[in-house]
């Protein structure tokens, strides 16, 4: 079974440019979620999809941060314009259904802006 | 406000000793609680969990320990071994899908 891919791993951008991650998760998991993880802290999520819908964006910067996940699947994350103190590891996620259980995660895209 | 707290940052253990990693919580609704392990260059891995139903859940080297009246956990790993090097995030839950992660802890296991 594949894992949860993630693309770019790395990406290095300047303060105000715009930059886009993307997700697939595992076949047939309906759940998504997109993290952030700082250094030196444990990852806190951004945003949760179950199948196309969002279930919870609370701690989503929307002024700047804005995701789809479109036909339920792939998954993107869209940071505009980018601030310094958003180089971060921005992890997803990953779940057959919205449980308690195991979110499998895939490696992130290693942001950082200069 | 950290609901998860990892105290120590970095733990050295030799190899075949035991390594017992802990984990502080300050909301008492947490009701679910698992341990990742996060490889560098990786996504964190799911290891084991805890309902809040139990006290302690046991698999093959690894057992975690709820202590809920002190509102603490901890990871035992017997023995260690040094493939365990990584960082250890302690996560929770209330009632939903919504994990509250810890800032991890280190492990170095040495020969």
């Amino acid at each position: 079974e594949a894992g949860v891919a993630q693309s770019p791993r790395y990406k290095i951008i300047e303060k105000r440019q715009s930059v886009a991650f993307w997700c697939n998760p595992i076949s047939g998991h309906a759940t998504l979620y997109w993290y952030q993880q700082i250094l030196g802290q444990g990852p806190k999520l951004l945003i949760q999809f179950q199948n196309n819908g969002v279930v919870d964006d609370s701690q989503l910067p929307k002024d700047r941060f804005s995701a789809e996940r479109l036909k339920g699947v792939d998954s993107t994350l869209k940071i505009q314009p980018a601030k310094l103190e958003d180089s971060a590891v921005y992890l997803c996620a990953s779940s057959l259904e919205r449980t308690q259980e195991t979110q499998y995660f895939g490696p992130g895209t290693r942001l950082l802006v200069l | 406000d950290q609901q998860v707290k990892q105290n120590s940052p970095s733990l050295s253990v030799q190899e075949g000793r035991i390594s017992i990693l802990n984990c502080d919580y300050t909301n008492s609704m947490f009701d679910y609680f698992l341990w990742y392990k996060k490889y560098p260059a990786e996504g964190p891995t799911f290891l084991i969990s805890i309902s809040s139903i139990k006290d302690k859940n046991e698999d093959g080297r690894f057992t975690v320990f709820l202590n809920k009246s002190a509102k603490h956990l901890s990871l035992h790993i017997v023995p260690s071994q040094p493939g365990d090097s990584a960082v250890y995030f302690c996560a929770a839950s209330e009632r939903t899908d919504k994990l509250i992660f810890g800032t991890g802890t280190r492990l170095q296991v040495f020969p």
